[in-house]
């Protein structure tokens, strides 16, 4: 049991470069999200998906896109990637019903040059 | 969501017993409180949930007072590995989408 794992660990771009970063869990979780943290800050809400196929936006989802095709992967895509958006990510996943806790994974550290 | 307030450092000394403070004034009667925590470089770790009753686990204590406007994370026995960003969220559940708004927490520095 893996938990949520999330590739890559590490990635430097240029600005205007495209990338995807692939969140997978096996918890059979419904929900997934996507937060970015910025140096001294807390963890920011980008975007999220309730189910398979269902994505919705966080507090900042500009310059960030999502797909949900199965339950157990959650990708986050920068297509045109800005300074901006060098950052910490985390992915993270939880159960559907009840206040149940969120299950995050390592990050993935992004600079954009 | 209500919103927080939290110290933004403390220290403990190993061994003794950690008391992280928070304050959430504006609760509502549906909204938990969470804590969680963020060791360096790490993903962000749930340590305890409660609504209005004090709730114990292997890792920590929870008291939350009758008015349910503050609480104390508590951790018995501090350890140097418990130095960590703590963090204070308040939130309703059963709605659509579970999200945790995280402010920028309690450093707690363990000292030996």
């Amino acid at each position: 049991n893996a938990g949520v794992t999330q590739t890559p660990k590490f990635r430097v771009l240029k600005t205007g470069q495209s990338m995807t970063l692939l969140c997978a869990q096996d918890m059979n979780h419904e929900y997934m999200y996507w937060y970015r943290q910025d140096p001294g800050m807390g963890l920011r809400l980008i975007h999220y998906s309730v189910g398979e196929g269902t994505t919705a936006k966080g507090e900042v989802p500009d310059g960030y896109n999502v797909s949900r095709l199965k339950k157990q992967n959650f990708l986050l895509g920068l297509e045109s990637a800005a300074p901006s958006q060098t950052s910490v990510y985390f992915c993270a996943s939880s159960y559907l019903l009840g206040p149940s806790e969120q299950y995050f994974g390592p990050g993935t550290r992004l600079t954009v040059t | 969501d209500a919103k927080t307030t939290q110290p933004t450092s403390m220290d403990c000394a190993e061994g003794r017993a950690a008391n992280l403070p928070c304050n959430h004034s504006t609760i509502s009667g549906n909204e938990y409180v969470y804590w969680y925590r963020q060791i360096h470089s790490q993903g962000p770790q749930y340590i305890i949930h409660g609504l209005k009753n004090n709730e114990t686990n292997e890792m920590a204590s929870l008291i939350i007072t009758e008015d349910r406007k503050s609480s104390t994370l508590i951790l018995p026995h501090a350890t140097l590995r418990d130095t960590a960003v703590y963090y204070c969220i308040v939130r309703s559940y059963g709605g659509a989408t579970n999200k945790l708004i995280f402010g920028t927490g309690t450093l707690l520095a363990v000292q030996p």
